[in-house]
């Protein structure tokens, strides 16, 4: 199975700066198809997960535009250019190229200084 | 507009059999390349996923508890059942369904509210 691994698990942030996760896989989530399929999900407290992000870098819509995917290969990260309060809750990185299983991070909470 | 809602006994007991069903709308079960993954989370945990069901009735269980864990579907009532059994205490969690789009690559689009299940004599 292609192992997930997040970084940092804790995310403090003072409001009004920009935040960064990172997550890397166990091997390329380059599918033969070239598309990469990675994803990003927003699990505020009590909420189930909400998609944020899929394949590296597309917004779902009426996701702010704070938010931006990047990476490739095995690289991968998460910014949030200036947090606001809405943005607490923990994200998680999603991988589903070598699928089934499909598999996620551990999990960043970020929270408010 | 797509929706899936969970639906099962809050609490069971330990060795019992957990049936779930997800209720979907908005999509077919049966529509090419959409299908239906329960994935669950214990309390402060991370996600993990369990089960799925593709459009074509294949089946596909997560290796480590596969012996316990059947997905099947009623594509009339748009319902997918997971039953999983010989429940312990360590299997209390927050059980989803979700909307799995594609067949060559996965990306998980819409999660139901969640059921929280209680394993506990």
């Amino acid at each position: 199975d292609t192992v997930m691994t997040q970084s940092p698990l804790s995310l403090p942030v003072t409001l009004g700066q920009p935040a960064s996760i990172s997550c890397r896989s166990s091997q390329s989530l380059v599918y033969p198809d070239g598309n990469t399929y990675l994803d990003w999900f927003q699990q505020r407290p009590g909420q189930s997960p909400r998609r944020l992000i899929y394949q590296v870098s597309n917004r779902d819509s009426g996701v702010p535009d704070r938010f931006s995917g990047s990476g490739s290969g095995t690289d991968f990260t998460l910014k949030i250019s200036r947090v606001e309060a809405e943005d607490v809750g923990v994200y998680y990185c999603m991988q589903g190229t070598h699928w089934p299983p499909i598999t996620f991070g551990q999990g960043t909470r970020l929270e408010i200084k | 507009q797509v929706t899936l809602k969970e639906s099962g006994p809050v609490l069971v007991k330990p060795t019992e059999t957990l049936t779930l069903t997800c209720t979907v709308s908005g999509f077919s079960l049966s529509t090419a390349a959409m299908g239906v993954s329960w994935i669950r989370q214990p309390p402060g945990r991370a996600l993990e996923w369990l089960a799925h069901i593709f459009s074509n009735d294949e089946k596909s269980y997560n290796t480590s508890l596969q012996d316990r864990l059947t997905i099947s579907r009623d594509t009339f009532k748009s319902q997918v059942v997971l039953t999983m059994t010989n429940m312990d205490p360590i299997d209390t969690a927050t059980y989803y369904c979700a909307r799995v789009a594609g067949t060559v690559g996965a990306t998980v689009d819409y999660w139901g509210q969640g059921a929280l299940v209680t394993v506990s004599s």
